[in-house]
């Protein structure tokens, strides 16, 4: 397995412009997360789906901020307006829904630097 | 009662020496408590993990102890290692639920040669 999958891996935008995420999670994994890491706040959780469908997007810092899972195998975090203190780091990360593991898998990660 | 929180934010241990961080709780509810280690540019990857009804877990060098009544666990790394520099997290969660996790704010290790 190619374990999960996000895209760009880089992002520079300037202030105002809409940037789009993208993250592709483990096949079969039935929930997945969104997290931004910055330095002050550590690893934030977003939002996260089960079954597609979104559970507590009460993460998620503003209404500029909104998050999609249409299918199983594809999720996007859009961002729009951005803003300079969006710059961060994204993290996608899916979990397998049986069994009692509650491991999280992460992608690599999308680096946002907004101007 | 959601929080988590990790200590020292940082860590610096000579090479061959021991590394602890530990972690406090305060959702009795919690019944999950893993440990996820982060290299640069990387994402997080699971470590070892550990349920309250054992008190510690070892995993090669990797140990968690857990004190279920103090509501803490903390992470020992033993012989620790310049390879073992990262950044490690604690986090809990409940089971049965969608597998939200409460992370910790990081702890960087420096392990130094």
């Amino acid at each position: 397995d190619a374990g999960v999958i996000q895209s760009p891996r880089h992002e520079v935008t300037e202030m105002g412009q809409e940037v789009t995420l993208r993250c592709k999670p483990i096949s079969g994994h039935n929930s997945l997360f969104w997290y931004r890491q910055t330095m002050m706040r550590g690893l934030e959780l977003l939002i996260y789906f089960n079954n597609n469908v979104p559970i507590d997007d009460s993460g998620m810092p503003e209404d500029r901020f909104s998050a999609k899972m249409p299918n199983a195998s594809f999720s996007t975090l859009k961002i729009q307006p951005s803003e300079p203190r969006d710059s961060a780091v994204y993290f996608c990360a899916s979990r397998p829904g049986q069994g009692r593991s509650g491991e999280q898998f992460f992608g690599p990660g999308t680096r946002l630097t907004v101007l | 009662q959601q929080q988590v929180k990790q200590s020292p934010q940082s860590l610096i241990v000579q090479k061959g020496g021991i590394s602890i961080i530990n972690c406090a709780y305060e959702n009795t509810a919690f019944d999950y408590f893993p440990w996820y280690q982060q290299f640069p540019g990387k994402g997080p990857a699971l470590l070892i993990a550990i349920r309250p009804d054992v008190s510690e877990k070892k995993e090669g060098r990797f140990t968690i102890s857990f004190n279920k009544s103090a509501k803490q666990f903390s992470l020992h790394i033993m012989d620790s290692q310049p390879g073992d520099s990262a950044t490690y997290f604690c986090a809990a969660s409940i089971s049965g639920n969608t597998g939200k996790l409460i992370f910790g704010q990081g702890t960087t290790l420096q392990v130094k040669p």
